[in-house]
């Protein structure tokens, strides 16, 4: 296994269309969390699964985003309508339920709203 | 979660150690201390966490203050490689069928001087 992967690493859009991401988990990691990361700041939560079950929401998170993870493998995030502040890099993190609960990080997708 | 305060910047000359304080004199007593770093263009990863007792693995040294306010990364030997923002993190003592994300700061951005 390689890692977390994340597809696309980069994506332009204009503002007003929908874009999604996928994500990749480390196969047998249980947990996928989604962090946004806007520029000069530390990532920010912003949802998490355990298994397929999306089992927290950070305020962040607005109408406009949802995420899924059917199978309990790999994720999606939509963002519909998308507005210039929605530029930022998103990235996917997973980890298996143990005590220390590392989380594995993927590279990110840049995105850039014109 | 508690916060966690570390200095913006720090610079290093290569092949020297170096020793990345942070502040958290808010911790409680259930909270453990971890490390990600950040390389540029990359997604976080993770280095190294402890609760009490120092700590040593193959990348670093995570000493911790008796008193648990303050704890400090040390690289032994810094590369160019180990140019990066590292963000020291507090993470709660994980219950079963719970999970918390990471709450990142700003970290410190470490430049390796040649």
């Amino acid at each position: 296994d390689t890692g977390v992967s994340q597809n696309p690493r980069h994506k332009i859009t204009k503002r007003g269309q929908n874009v999604t991401f996928r994500c990749d988990p480390i196969s047998e990691h249980n947990r996928l969390y989604w962090y946004r990361q806007t520029l000069g700041q530390g990532p920010e939560f912003l949802t998490y699964f355990q298994n397929e079950a999306q089992l927290e929401k950070s305020r962040l998170l607005s109408d406009r985003f949802s995420a899924e993870r059917p199978k309990g493998s790999f994720s999606t995030l939509e963002i519909q309508r998308t507005e210039q502040g929605d530029s930022a890099m998103y990235l996917c993190a997973s980890s298996f339920t143990s005590g220390g609960e590392t989380q594995y990080f993927g590279p990110g997708t840049r995105l850039l709203v014109l | 979660d508690a916060k966690t305060t570390q200095p913006n910047s720090m610079e290093s000359n290569e092949e020297e150690p170096v020793h990345l304080p942070c502040n958290h004199s808010t911790i409680s007593g259930t909270d453990y201390i971890h490390w990600y770093r950040q390389l540029p263009s990359q997604g976080p990863e993770y280095v190294i966490h402890g609760l009490t007792s120092n700590v040593n693995n193959r990348m670093a040294s995570l000493a911790i203050a008796e008193d648990r306010k303050s704890s400090t990364l040390i690289l032994h030997r810094a590369t160019l490689r180990d140019a990066a923002v590292y963000y020291c993190i507090l993470r709660a003592l994980i219950s079963s069928g719970s999970a918390r994300q990471l709450t990142f700061g700003s970290g410190t951005q470490l430049t390796v001087l040649p």
